[in-house]
């Protein structure tokens, strides 16, 4: 497996645009995981999904930030419209259980910009 | 509000030195783990601890859980240039939720 691929892996926008980011789990994994990464906050869960289901949304930091996972193969961060504070890396992450006692694979992430 | 807290946050060291970092909780987990992430990628495991008490060596690296599983700590002897990179302990009972890291620097 070609591992959690990202795309795109950086972004640049300007305000107000809707940025859309892309994920691909590793095959079989039935969890998936949206984080931001920054200096200032760190790495933030965002959402994660079960078998295509969101579990958890209560990271997501406003209405302005929305995520999908049509099937087991692929989900979608969208942020509409972006402000320059989203600013971000941006990580996808797969697993077999949400539990840390199993190993999460990230993805290279997405580094985002908004000006 | 950091579930986990991780300190030091900064750390710039020189080689051959030795270290450790921290990773506190005030709440128990029935493991944790810690992730090692290098400029432009993502995090990658290095280990998992399950048992309270636990130690696990990894070449240089030893990492110990808390008797009470709730703080685990990452000691690296003799460090070397490549162990540069943002240090990251992990746990969730029923998510996988991040510390903000520790940024290890090994200077030449």
């Amino acid at each position: 497996d070609a591992g959690v691929i990202q795309s795109p892996r950086h972004e640049v926008t300007e305000m107000g645009q809707e940025v859309t980011l892309r994920c691909k789990p590793i095959s079989g994994h039935d969890y998936l995981f949206w984080y931001r990464q920054t200096m200032m906050r760190g790495l933030e869960l965002l959402i994660y999904f079960n078998n295509n289901v969101p579990i958890d949304d209560s990271g997501m930091p406003e209405d302005r930030f929305s995520a999908k996972m049509p099937n087991a193969s692929f989900s979608t961060l969208k942020i509409q419209p972006s402000e320059p504070r989203d600013s971000a890396v941006y990580f996808c992450a797969s697993s077999s259980s949400p539990r840390s006692n199993t190993e999460a694979f990230f993805g290279q992430g997405t580094r985002l910009t908004v000006v | 509000t950091q579930l986990l807290e991780q300190s030091p946050q900064f750390l710039s060291i020189q080689e051959g030195e030795n270290l450790t970092v921290y990773c506190n909780s005030s709440s128990v987990f029935s493991s944790l783990q810690w992730y090692r992430q290098e400029p432009g990628e993502g995090p990658v495991l290095l280990v998992t601890v399950v048992t309270g008490g636990e130690v696990k060596k990894l070449k240089r690296l030893t990492f110990q859980f808390g008797d009470a599983r709730k703080d685990s700590s990452l000691h690296i002897t003799a460090a070397q240039t490549g162990d540069t990179g943002l240090y990251l302990c992990a746990g969730g009972n029923n998510d996988m939720r991040f510390g903000a890291g520790t940024r290890l620097t090994v200077k030449p």
